[in-house]
């Protein structure tokens, strides 16, 4: 089945203690992205990848590493998480990243820093 | 900055038609999106409408687009239930990968 899978998909952590949130997908897609919802100002993009190797910025990446080592795999990565932080989180995925593709999005990780 | 907006709740009677309204400022967008997000899960792509198109119709779903106004709208004919969810929408920034979405329209259909 074509999907995209993040884990975990909660977590409740303290301020400080690292932690990354795993995103993989099985359609071999070159673009993948990831986005906080937060009530109220909808999804905001953190982090996007056009393909191995290559990322940048998306509106909101203060806080966030990503990378992308191989073309399935793109780790969120939050080095020193704050409470600020918390929210839920998406990632997604598209075939090339162009504005006809179409984006695959996760099932989401509902993160809680305390 | 580029921005999508969107009102936040709609509520509409089942066999009813609903419309979800969303303004953008990006004039240069050449793709515009609306997505679904039920209850615990992530976004479905619904549809979407390019710049120099003006309605997009797809069964049950209507998609105007009022670029002198920058007016998208969602039109839902015969809502059922089952379209209880967010609806978003988004806009694609013409030169990057980048996307905007809205803060998504909460509807919520009565039986």
């Amino acid at each position: 089945e074509a999907q995209v899978t993040q884990n975990p998909r909660y977590l409740i952590t303290v301020t400080g203690k690292k932690l990354t949130v795993t995103c993989s997908q099985n359609m071999n897609h070159e673009y993948m992205s990831w986005y906080r919802q937060d009530p109220g100002l909808g999804l905001r993009q953190i982090y996007y990848s056009m393909n191995v190797e290559v990322t940048d910025k998306g509106d909101v990446p203060e806080g966030y590493k990503v990378s992308r080592k191989e073309k399935r795999n793109f780790p969120l990565i939050l080095e020193s998480p704050s409470p600020n932080q918390t929210s839920l989180y998406f990632c997604a995925s598209s075939l090339q990243g162009i504005r006809s593709d179409e984006q695959f999005f996760g099932p989401g990780t509902r993160l809680t820093v305390l | 900055g580029e921005d999508v907006e969107q009102s936040l709740f709609l509520s509409v009677r089942e066999g009813d038609s609903s419309v979800i309204n969303c303004t953008y400022t990006d004039s240069s967008s050449t793709y515009l999106y609306w997505y679904k997000q039920e209850p615990g899960a992530g976004l479905q792509l619904l549809t979407y409408i390019f710049s120099n198109m003006d309605m997009k119709q797809d069964q049950r779903l209507t998609v105007l687009l009022n670029k002198k106004d920058k007016h998208l709208s969602l039109r839902i004919a015969d809502t059922q239930t089952g379209d209880s969810a967010i609806y978003f929408c988004a806009e694609s920034i013409v030169g990057t990968y980048k996307y905007i979405f809205g803060t998504g329209t909460r509807l919520k259909v009565l039986a």
